[in-house]
């Protein structure tokens, strides 16, 4: 079946504008994660959902990022006055209903291919 | 807080000989512990995972890892690599109470043929 998608693929935009980005989730996935990856900083979290709402926001490194998960399903992620320093590529994951592991229920992640954003 | 060290950011191995990719994490919990790879502009993708039970888990393309809880490692392991196993392996945790996985920052495997 098809996996998590992202768009666009690449984007490269100019300092202090605002960008979108779109993860389609796979189908009956509840959750949904985004990660941004960046030379400096490796595999950082950003923010988590569960159905429409987002539990764990902790990973926004500023309030000049935003997301959004609509119908649990596609979420964007915003960011307004784009930053050179926000260059990095941006993953989505989604997970399906947590599953008994153990000692707790956990969440397999599925990663999408990632958005590439160049701030010049 | 949970991290995870990954103390090689690249190893360069002969193709066909073993090679084994480090990581220690800190928790304070019980954890989680996975393997992803990301090949050359793709995206990450699952080798294995470590939930509970037998300390040594093994995953796809032969890969196989260890969770030693004592000295809070889980190494990465293969007996023969090939050409196709070049791309960056990351280590990642979770722990109780958290859904978002730490990641380590990588580490680059290169196949010499």
């Amino acid at each position: 079946g098809a996996g998590v998608s992202q768009s666009p693929s690449n984007k490269v935009t100019e300092k202090g504008k605002d960008v979108e980005l779109r993860c389609d989730p796979i189908s009956g996935h509840t959750a949904l994660y985004w990660y941004r990856q960046s030379l400096g900083q490796g595999l950082e979290f950003l923010i988590y959902f569960q159905g429409n709402s987002a539990p764990d926001k902790s990973g926004l490194p500023s309030d000049r990022f935003s997301a959004e998960r609509t119908g649990g399903s596609v979420s964007t992620l915003t960011i307004q006055r784009t930053q050179q320093e926000d260059s990095a590529v941006y993953l989505c994951a989604s997970s399906p209903p947590a599953r008994r592991g153990g000692l707790r229920y956990y969440n397999e992640q599925f990663f999408g291919p990632g958005t590439r954003l160049t701030v010049l | 807080a949970q991290s995870v060290t990954q103390l090689d950011s690249q190893v360069p191995v002969f193709e066909e000989a073993p090679v084994e990719l480090r990581c220690n994490y800190s928790s304070s919990v019980s954890v989680y512990l996975f393997w992803y790879v990301q090949y050359p502009n793709q995206g990450l993708q699952l080798l294995l995972k470590y939930l509970s039970g037998s300390t040594l888990v093994k995953g796809i393309n032969g890969f196989e890892a260890e969770f030693n809880k004592s000295q809070t490692s889980f190494h990465l392991r293969k007996p023969s690599v090939h050409i196709s196993d070049t791309a960056e392996y990351f280590c990642a945790v979770s722990d109780f109470g958290n859904e978002k996985l730490t990641f380590g920052t990588g580490t680059r495997l290169t196949i010499i043929p």
